[in-house]
């Protein structure tokens, strides 16, 4: 069955550290998409980064960057630098090929990040 | 322009009350969504329409019913809810570019923060 794991549940930082929230995921299929999405005390969930499984290129954008190792079922984030305004919470979710309907996602339980300044 | 908007953004309703909750998206998207998110918790799926015929639902209580009158808009229709069913109330869209739409990322509107006494 799939299934995604965010096993922190808190992480509290001081500003300008270095923070990697991990992600574990479990699918039988071998065709998926991996999301990383931000809520931000606002609510709104914030679309971040997509990986598909056939691609484990490692990804930086800005002070983020995603890392995607397949043998590990993994695809961890890190922010360098880390800033006041990171603080929310951070959902991985994963996609399936079988649900051809349309986008059906799987959220992980989420790591709640704050930013101490 | 990746925007979803719902309205209201706060609602306060009795058990025997009939009120509606409105999502609205003009990027073209032809996926809707509705999830249910409880405090601390991930986003739950409601209902996924897909070109505006409904292609999961969630085992959802009937209590909810969801609408979409066009590629744009998206209802969900609330009656004799419970105080259980307090929680924050998110809309999001998606292109669903065919065969390929688990790939496509989800957009989500700011939600509807719902109590119910």
């Amino acid at each position: 069955a799939q299934k995604v794991t965010q096993a922190q549940t808190e992480i509290s930082v001081v500003e300008k550290e270095d923070v990697t929230l991990d992600c574990v995921y479990e699918t039988r299929d071998t065709t998926y998409y991996l999301f990383w999405y931000k809520q931000p005390p606002s609510g709104e969930l914030v679309f971040l980064i997509r990986r598909n499984s056939f691609d484990e290129q490692n990804e930086i954008s800005g002070r983020y960057s995603w890392n995607f190792q397949k043998s590990t079922s993994s695809f961890n984030f890190t922010i360098t630098a880390s800033q006041v305004v990171d603080s929310a919470v951070y959902f991985c979710a994963l996609s399936e090929a079988r649900y051809s309907s349309a986008s059906k996602i799987i959220f992980g339980s989420g790591t709640r990040l704050s930013i101490r300044p | 322009d990746t925007e979803v908007t719902q309205t209201p953004k706060h609602l306060v309703m009795g058990m025997t009350n009939k009120k509606s909750l409105k999502c609205e998206q003009h990027m073209g998207h032809r996926a809707m969504y509705w999830y249910k998110q409880k405090a601390k918790k991930p986003p739950e799926l409601m209902f996924v329409y897909s070109y505006e015929k409904l292609s999961i639902n969630e085992s959802v209580p009937s209590r909810f019913s969801p609408e979409c009158p066009n590629s744009s808009l998206l209802n969900l229709h609330l009656h004799a809810l419970q105080p259980e069913d307090s929680a924050l109330y998110l809309c999001a869209s998606s292109p669903r570019t065919g065969a390929a739409s688990p790939r496509d990322p989800q957009y989500f509107g700011p939600g509807t923060r719902l109590l119910v006494l």
